[in-house]
């Protein structure tokens, strides 16, 4: 099983601010890595997938990068709706497909 | 529009049985594989069973295989999820899932949820 690391556990930030997330692969999994962000009491949303790709009608602040083992989301000016916890999530041929432990951007 | 909406959710005892459903609109439902997701109350994202298009391949996380079986009519445009042997660290909210593409294993499209409650 892929184990996907994510860090920090909690980012406390202010509005406007640039926050990065960050998701690490226990093997490698080329570019199968998808982000996605959950507000309270709502299901997930698909933000990033192919590592790079953003979703239908994402933000262009949402960004991702990384290929490997070693991945990166990026906010590049945090709006008060985006403080919410994100997760990654892998497919590469192996299963079980996985979810992180998830990475909370609070208001600071 | 794409549309999931989850239904039969509910409490059920240890060492019982539920199924749930996730009835599909606005889309093609037999042109895509399905999923489902589940989240424990105040815990993280949990992949759990996946079916292919046509139904003809399943798969499960090692915490519920033997115990859960996924299945699909794609002349209702229904997903399905039968639970036995349910236990307490099933209690979540099960969302039902489809990628944004077909033959992608990312979920763009989610319901609303259900929540099952395993508890004596």
């Amino acid at each position: 099983e892929i184990v996907l690391t994510q860090s920090p556990a909690t980012l406390s930030l202010s509005p406007g601010e640039r926050a990065t997330l960050s998701c690490r692969a226990s093997q490698s999994i080329s570019n199968q890595l998808g982000w996605y962000q959950q507000r309270p009491g709502q299901a997930p949303r698909l933000l990033i997938y192919d590592a790079s790709h953003r979703a239908t009608d994402i933000p262009a602040r949402f960004s991702g990068s990384g290929s490997g083992t070693d991945f990166t989301l990026t906010i590049s000016s945090l709006e008060p709706e985006d403080f919410a916890i994100y997760y990654c999530q892998q497919r590469s041929s192996n299963w079980p497909l996985t979810f992180g432990g998830g990475t909370k951007v609070e208001i600071k | 529009e794409v549309q999931l909406v989850e239904s039969g959710g509910g409490l059920v005892k240890p060492g019982g049985s539920l199924r749930i459903s996730c009835a599909a609109s606005g889309f093609i439902f037999s042109s895509y594989n399905m999923h489902w997701v589940r989240q424990a109350p105040g815990k993280g994202l949990e992949w759990v069973s996946s079916i292919t298009s046509g139904g003809s391949h399943t798969y499960y996380a090692d915490s519920v295989k033997g115990r859960f079986t996924i299945s699909r009519d794609n002349a209702k445009n229904s997903l399905y999820l039968q639970m036995d042997s349910l236990r307490g660290d099933d209690t979540a909210v099960y969302y039902c899932a489809r990628a944004p593409f077909s033959n992608y294993y990312f979920f763009a499209y989610w319901g609303q949820g259900t929540l099952v409650t395993v508890s004596s």
